[in-house]
């Protein structure tokens, strides 16, 4: 089946300092992947829309200077969280649809930032 | 517009009893019905899922969830709970072309030995 891989699992960084989650579909090409946060305790929250080739789209409230989101090829997607601090930890999740006859996303592991 | 209720954020269940997490949803347009369960520090695995069909469908680890459109509901169950199903359960939905699932806030089963 399809997987999306999403690395690093874990991170802990100093405030000011950026990090960059990688979104990968292993199996599948994807013009398009999702990024979403999650807070403790409640449900994951659209943050963007990656879209290969063009700029990404952001949702309302989402800062796209703090997020960066890059989709430099079909199979990968990055989310680098800038001059994170404290308030940027969170559970980060993308996803990437298989496009086919069922809509379906396919969700990575997560990333759990930590900034300290 | 669509939304989805999960009634109960937390549900409480002995090993061994039935489970019963509770999902109503909003669509204007037919529904594509998703359950996830999420694993702490971990992403979302898909338990099963309609688009089309038969309204009674069958997931992994013992799920099933049945599609009842005049009560707009997709509950989903397990005949007997393991220690093993204690998770976060997310129900979303959808719709044909688009890719993002609006979710429900989650419920969170405990099991009991």
């Amino acid at each position: 089946g399809a997987v999306v891989s999403q690395h690093p699992s874990r991170v802990i960084c100093k405030s000011g300092t950026s990090v960059k989650i990688e979104c990968r579909s292993l199996d599948f090409q994807a013009t398009t992947m999702f990024w979403y946060r999650q807070f403790p305790k409640q449900s994951l929250m659209l943050m963007a829309t990656s879209n290969e080739g063009s700029k990404a789209t952001y949702e309302q409230g989402v800062e796209k200077d703090k997020f960066l989101i890059n989709h430099a090829s079909l199979t990968l997607s990055t989310l680098t969280v800038t001059s994170a601090h404290p308030e940027d930890s969170s559970f980060y999740i993308c996803s990437a649809p298989r496009e086919g006859v069922n809509t379906e996303a396919f969700f990575g592991q997560g990333t759990r930032l930590t900034v300290v | 517009a669509q939304s989805v209720t999960q009634l109960g954020s937390h549900v409480s269940v002995s090993e061994g009893a039935l489970v019963l997490l509770r999902c109503n949803y909003s669509s204007s347009v037919p529904p594509y019905l998703f359950w996830y369960v999420q694993y702490p520090n971990q992403g979302l695995q898909l338990l099963l899922k309609y688009t089309t069909g038969a309204t009674l469908v069958k997931g992994i680890n013992g799920f099933e969830a049945e599609f009842k459109k005049s009560e707009t509901s997709f509950h989903l169950t397990k005949p007997s709970a393991h220690m093993s199903d204690a998770a976060e359960y997310f129900c979303a939905v959808t719709s044909a072309g688009s890719y993002i699932p609006t979710f429900g806030r989650g419920t969170s089963l405990i099991v009991h030995p």
